[in-house]
């Protein structure tokens, strides 16, 4: 099956910094990436749709300017948590398909740490 | 409310049981997918039911779906301890976006 790689699996880092996820497809060219969050035992929140080339759709709530997602190539998508505090602190996980009606293909996570 | 509610929350059962979880939903779809996640790590796609099936199959994996009750059941037969993980139901409407649930936890005991 296809895969989708994600980078880093676990970061830690200081208040104030910013934090670059990485998400890849591997094997295929993906249209969409779609970049989650979940906290503990929660459900996985939709952040933002990201389309190649184009900006990225936010969901209500979530704070363009402080999670900036690029999607530049058709097998790479980039979420920046931008002076991170301990409260964005959570289990960040992209997912990634190549077509409309095509299930998802999710990487395995990013757990951040901001201390 | 949210779309897509699953109950219950939490299943502990004896392995070789079946294993039932139902996912409910409020707005129009046009498919029902259902996912895996062990503790930590990302999501496997288990299974996708478009809106126009009733009932789809994958091994031990049965779901139905009934678009007038607006509901989905996933059943897991001759279940077995490396089963034990969360399940989410996630729907997607129309605009391609995919809504999860907040997932059944399963435990399946030795």
């Amino acid at each position: 099956g296809a895969v989708v790689s994600q980078h880093p699996s676990w970061v830690i880092c200081k208040s104030g910094t910013s934090v670059k996820i990485e998400c890849r497809s591997l094997d295929f060219q993906a249209t969409t990436m779609f970049w989650y969050r979940q906290f503990p035992k929660q459900s996985l929140m939709l952040m933002a749709t990201s389309n190649e080339g184009s900006k990225a759709t936010y969901e209500q709530g979530v704070e363009k300017d402080k999670f900036l997602i690029n999607h530049a190539s058709l097998t790479l998508s980039t979420l920046t948590v931008t002076s991170a505090h301990p409260e964005d602190s959570s289990f960040y996980i992209c997912s990634a398909r190549r077509d409309r009606n095509e299930k998802l293909f999710f990487g395995s996570g990013t757990q951040l740490s901001v201390l | 409310s949210q779309q897509g509610e699953e109950d219950p929350q939490a299943l502990s059962i004896q392995e070789g049981e079946n294993a039932t979880m139902n996912c409910s939903y409020k707005t129009s779809i046009n498919n029902l997918q259902w996912y895996r996640q062990n503790s930590g790590r990302g999501l496997v796609h288990l299974i996708l039911i478009r809106s126009n099936e009733r009932e789809k199959h994958s091994g031990r994996l049965r779901v139905t779906l009934d678009t007038s009750k607006k509901s989905s059941s996933l059943l897991i037969t001759a279940s077995r301890a490396a089963d034990t993980a969360s399940y989410f139901c996630a729907t997607e409407t129309s605009g391609s976006r995919l809504t999860f649930g907040e997932g059944t936890q399963l435990t399946v005991n030795p």
